[in-house]
C-alpha cells in the first residue's frame, strides 16, 4: 500500500518568513495530493491540493509542488502569519476511484509574532 | 461547516465497555470514511464504506467494525474498549470522482 512521509514533524517561523513542508509517497500509481490544515481541536480542513497532471499550484499566500519522478511534494507558505499556526498534514491517493487517501504524520507550524 | 455531521461529540465510557459512533455525510456523497486520531498522531485510516458495501479497511482492530445503511449514514462500533483506544475519531465523506475528503468535526472518546 501507500505510504507516506513527511518532513519536518515540527517547524517555527518567525511572522512573515516562508515556510516549506515536505512529504513523499510510494505508491507511484497516486495521482492525488491534497495538504490539509488541522487547527487545535478543530477538523482537518483542505487548504489546497494538486493533481499529477499538474506541476505546480498556487492560492494566493500558499503554493504546492509535486515532482512525480522523484515522488515528492512541497507545501510553501509565504507570508506567514500567526493564523497559520497548525498542524498541516499532506496525503497520496488516487482520485477518481474510492481508494482511500494515505495521511502523513503531520507538521506542528507555530508562526512567532 | 463541512456538511459531515458526527455524534456524539464527546463521549466518556469505562473500559470493556461498548460505543457507537455516527456519521452523516454530506448530500450526494457515497463514500465514508473513518479516521482515527490518537493525542498528537496522525490520521489513522480505519475503513471506508462506499454505497452501503466495504469499500477498503485499514489499521482497524478486530474489536471495532463499521456499517454503512442505506440511507448513507454510517456507525462506528468499538467494544471491549481499552485506555489506548481514547482518541479523536473522525469521519469523513467524499464525492469519488475528486477524492476530496470533508471532514466532520470528530467524536472524541474518553475511556476511563
Amino acid at each position: 500500500g501507500e505510504n507516506v512521509e513527511q518532513h519536518p514533524s515540527t517547524l517555527s517561523v518567525q511572522e512573515g518568513d516562508s515556510a516549506v513542508i515536505k512529504c513523499t509517497y510510494s505508491d507511484s500509481a497516486s495521482n492525488y495530493f491534497p495538504w490539509y490544515k488541522q487547527e487545535l481541536g478543530k477538523r482537518p480542513q483542505l487548504i489546497i491540493d494538486i493533481r499529477s497532471n499538474v506541476g505546480e499550484k498556487k492560492d494566493q499566500r500558499i503554493a504546492v509542488t509535486l515532482n512525480k519522478t522523484a515522488k515528492h511534494f512541497s507545501l510553501h507558505i509565504t507570508e506567514t502569519q500567526p493564523e497559520d499556526s497548525a498542524v498541516y498534514f499532506c496525503a497520496a491517493g488516487f482520485s477518481g476511484s474510492a481508494r482511500q487517501l494515505t495521511f502523513g504524520s503531520g507538521t506542528q507550524l507555530t508562526v512567532l509574532p | 461547516d463541512s456538511g459531515v455531521t458526527q455524534t456524539p461529540k464527546h463521549l466518556i465510557t469505562a473500559t470493556g465497555q461498548r460505543v457507537t459512533l455516527r456519521c452523516s455525510p454530506r448530500s450526494g456523497d457515497l463514500s465514508v470514511y473513518w479516521y482515527q486520531q490518537s493525542l498528537d498522531q496522525g490520521l489513522q485510516f480505519l475503513i471506508q464504506y462506499y454505497n452501503g458495501e466495504e469499500r477498503a479497511k485499514g489499521n482497524i482492530l478486530e474489536r471495532f467494525s463499521a456499517q454503512q445503511f442505506p440511507d448513507l449514514h454510517s456507525e462506528l462500533n468499538l467494544s471491549s474498549l481499552e485506555l489506548g483506544d481514547s482518541a479523536l475519531y473522525f469521519c469523513a465523506s467524499s464525492v469519488d470522482k475528486t477524492g476530496e475528503l470533508f471532514f466532520g468535526e470528530g467524536s472524541r472518546l474518553t475511556v476511563l
